[in-house]
């Protein structure tokens, strides 16, 4: 199995709601990513697990609540949104942090009302 | 400061003709610049990669050239299909120092026509 997936596909959320997003991959990889990507601009890293261990979190608002559960699965809370936060959030991973190559998800096209 | 920039920001060309895209960078330490191709609402998926000794490197219809010296990179497509439709982001790796080691390139939306 090589590759990266995300669900939903889609999510339509209010500012009121919880929802999280899943990660999944089988590839064996450490490391695991979470980037958000508005229209028309390349992705911003948001997270960064190594080994099951928060690593890098780049100044992320606190109603992005990241989780990893094991070496495979990471997920993303998501709680009292705006609507800003509108965008596809793409779930990566590579074999380990300073790997080379990062394997992308289809990504989850969230929308907030 | 570490950036990518690339270009054109858009581009429109019609089926089965050439083009190339720009990257230049000021990562520094460089450790290597790789190439994603993005369809819409999907995710990056690598083209290529160019190491700091490597001066073109080609994967099918796509090659990718480096001069580390002026720190740019080209991507060149020959003979475009309809299914080349996409964005196209350059990605750079730096050597060393903590945190997020990856800079992206804001992206070239390339359109192909009939």
């Amino acid at each position: 199995d090589t590759e990266v997936t995300q669900t939903p596909k889609h999510l339509v959320m209010g500012m009121t709601n919880k929802k999280s997003l899943k990660c999944e991959q089988h590839m064996g990889h450490r490391a695991m990513y979470w980037y958000k990507q508005k229209a028309k601009k390349p992705p911003e890293l948001m997270f960064v697990y190594s080994y099951e261990k928060l690593s890098i979190n780049e100044s992320v608002p606190s109603r992005f609540s990241p989780e990893c559960p094991n070496s495979s699965l990471l997920n993303l809370h998501l709680h009292a949104l705006q609507p800003e936060d509108s965008a596809l959030y793409l779930c990566a991973s590579s074999q380990e942090e300073d790997s080379n190559e990062q394997f992308f998800g289809p990504g989850t096209r969230l929308t907030v009302l | 400061k570490n950036q990518v920039e690339q270009s054109p920001q858009s581009l429109i060309i019609l089926e089965g003709k050439n083009c190339t895209l720009q990257c230049n960078y000021t990562v520094s330490p460089f450790s290597n610049l790789r190439w994603y191709k993005q369809d819409t609402g999907r995710g990056p998926v690598s083209l290529t990669i160019m190491t700091f000794s490597e001066n073109t490197k080609s994967n099918g219809r796509y090659t990718a050239t480096l001069d580390a010296d002026t720190k740019q990179s080209s991507l060149h497509i020959t003979a475009s299909q309809l299914s080349d439709s996409a964005s196209y982001i350059c990605v750079v790796r730096r050597v060393t120092g903590g945190g997020n080691k990856l800079t992206f390139g804001t992206g070239t939306q390339l359109k192909v026509e009939l």
